[in-house]
């Protein structure tokens, strides 16, 4: 079975543009979680989406939004850049049986690092 | 503001000694997860733990749930060099609006 993979796996963008990140799910996978690494402040949670609609979702400003699409590919959209903006986006999949991500086994990509500059 | 504070930072040992890591809350947390995550790669899933007190052995890695689920441990026996990586505790939150809230992490060096 093929593992969640992201695409860019790279980007550099400048101080307010925007960007769009992908995420295709584990095949059968309904849920779709996304997450923001960085070295000050680790891995904290955005959102998740479970059957194109926003099931859960973390205290980050109305700049981060999302969609899933009707086979759960999901995408993540950051506009008005910031330099802090720059980190490791993750997105992690799972059947979304359970409610949420910390019912389940959740399955990560390997990330999209973005540099802001 | 649920936070989960993980100790030590970082860890460098020697292969085959034993070691554990920390990570503490003042939070209660409907469960907690454990992940590893090595360099250009995303956390893989070690364990979830459910029930406060509980411990969960995955050959020589040994979880422990706090009794009142706000704290939990990773001990890890006769460490090897394969066991090096980032390890992240993560706790979740089955009240209402559902999230994971992850540890400050701990990268752990194991030198042959």
């Amino acid at each position: 079975k093929a593992g969640v993979t992201q695409t860019p796996r790279y980007l550099i963008k400048t101080r307010g543009q925007q960007v769009t990140l992908s995420c295709s799910p584990i095949s059968g996978h309904r849920s779709v979680s996304w997450y923001q690494q960085t070295p000050g402040q680790g891995l904290q949670f955005l959102f998740e989406y479970f059957s194109e609609t926003q099931r859960n979702k973390g205290n980050f400003p109305g700049r981060f939004s999302g969609r899933q699409f009707s086979n759960s590919r999901s995408e993540m959209n950051v506009s008005t850049l910031e330099l802090g903006d720059s980190a490791l986006y993750l997105c992690a999949s799972s059947s979304g049986l359970a409610g949420g991500p910390s019912g389940e086994t959740q399955y990560f990509g390997p990330g999209t690092r973005l540099l802001v500059l | 503001t649920q936070l989960l504070e993980q100790s030590p930072q970082f860890l460098s040992i020697q292969e085959g000694e034993n070691l554990t890591v920390y990570c503490n809350s003042s939070s209660v947390f409907s469960s907690l997860q454990w992940y590893r995550q090595e360099p250009g790669e995303g956390p893989v899933l070690l364990v979830t733990v459910v029930t406060g007190g509980e411990v969960k052995k995955l050959k020589r890695l040994t979880f422990q749930f706090g009794d009142a689920r706000k704290d939990s441990s990773l001990h890890i026996t006769a460490a090897q060099t394969g066991d090096t990586g980032l390890y992240l505790c993560a706790g979740g939150s089955q009240w209402g609006n559902e999230k994971l809230t992850f540890g400050t992490g701990t990268r752990l060096t194991i030198i042959p």
